[in-house]
Order: C-alpha cells, then structure tokens, then sequence
C-alpha cells in the first residue's frame, strides 16, 4: 500500500519568510506529484504539480521533486497572510487513483 | 472549459434519514469521478470513483452508495445516514489518462 506523509503542523512563518512545506512517499515508482491548497471550510484547489527531478517554478510557488530520497517539497516565497491554509501532497495510485497526505496546517503571521 | 457543481452546498439531516448528494460536471466529456469525504480535521477519505456511465468502484464498505446515470453525473446516497457520516463530502473528476483530479466546491452534512 502507498503511502504519502506529512507534517500535520501547523507551521507557522512571519511575513515575507518563505514557508518550506515538505512530503514523503513510499514507492519509488511514482512519477508524479501533486500539491493543493485547502482554505478552511473551502475544497482543495490543485496549485502545482511535478513530474521530473528538479525544480518547478510557478510565481511565488517552487515544487522541488527528489526522487532519489523520495521525497517532494513546496516552497513558498515572499509569504502572504493569504496563503495561510493547509496543502496536501498527493501521489496517483493504480485505476486514475490519487493517495493524499494527511495534509500541512500552514500559518502566515503579518 | 470544465466546472463541477455540487448541491446542496449544506445539509442537516436526522440519523436515519435518506441521503442524496449530486455532482454534476460541465465542459469535458466521460470524466473520472470521485466521491471523498473529509471528517473534521482529517484527511480525504476516497468513497467511490467511477470510470464511467455505470460502473462503480467502492474503495470503504460502508451505508453509502453512489450511481452514474449519466456521463457527466455522479450521485451519492444513503438509505439511512448514521451520526458518522457526517462530513464533508467532495466530488472530483479527472481526465482520462490524466492523474491530476479537480474538486468541487464540496457538501457540508451534518447528521443529528
């Protein structure tokens, strides 16, 4: 059985800090990586996704994949009170299948 | 492009009353679905998915079920809700060959 984990948190980072938001798995076979962001009471919204080793750039947002030590990382630079939510790290499964994790509390102190 | 809708968006029901929640997705034809639901402070729990019209895979036996009469409709039911049930429920649809899955805006149900 797959397994994803993650610190429950919550981390919590001043403004303008980069928030460092990291998530493991256990096959070595997965290929792809999916982070989302939940705002409280609101569903996940799929932010960023990664297939290679490496770095992923997209704004404010760095998806950093090492296959190697099996783990994938989010980064958020320049930290905002608005990205105070919890992200999940997902991997797919057999059958169109997501596993996610059980998901970083992050809060943005201004 | 694509939407998903859910309704009703919240729901109070009696323990022992019937469930039906509905999904309905726009702009993409024969999706993946996926029911999750998400209990307080917990993480997505997946129900049910479904490839397409009919064919339903359950993933935790429980009171639910859910059915696909149409390619683009996905419900979830229950004959008799149990206080457990209560949650947030998500509906979710992926394409074809894709792995990335995009939710909907989610059913909050309470059960009394």
């Amino acid at each position: 059985q797959k397994e994803v984990e993650q610190n429950s948190g919550p981390l919590s980072v001043p403004e303008g800090a980069i928030a460092s938001l990291n998530c493991t798995y256990s096959d070595r076979g997965s290929q792809s990586f999916f982070w989302y962001r939940q705002y409280s009471g609101k569903s996940p919204e799929l932010i960023m996704f990664i297939y290679s080793n490496g770095d992923k750039e997209d704004g404010r947002f760095t998806a950093q994949l090492n296959k190697a030590s099996q783990y994938v990382s989010l980064l958020i630079r320049d930290s905002q009170p608005s990205d105070s939510a919890t992200y999940l790290c997902a991997v797919p499964n057999q059958g169109g299948k997501l596993i996610f994790g059980q998901g970083t509390e992050l809060s943005v102190k201004p | 492009s694509q939407t998903i809708h859910q309704w009703p968006a919240t729901l109070v029901q009696p323990v022992g009353s019937p469930l039906s929640l509905e999904c309905t997705v726009e702009g993409t034809s024969n999706p993946n679905l996926y029911w999750y639901r998400q209990a307080a402070g917990r993480g997505l729990q997946l129900l049910f998915y479904s490839v397409g019209i009919g064919q339903i895979s359950s993933e935790v036996p429980q009171n639910l079920s859910a059915s696909r009469p149409q390619d683009r409709q996905f419900i979830l039911s229950s004959k008799k809700l149990l206080l457990s049930d209560s949650g947030f429920y998500l509906c979710a649809w992926s394409l074809w060959g894709q792995d990335e899955q995009y939710f909907g805006p989610g059913t909050r149900l309470t059960v009394t």
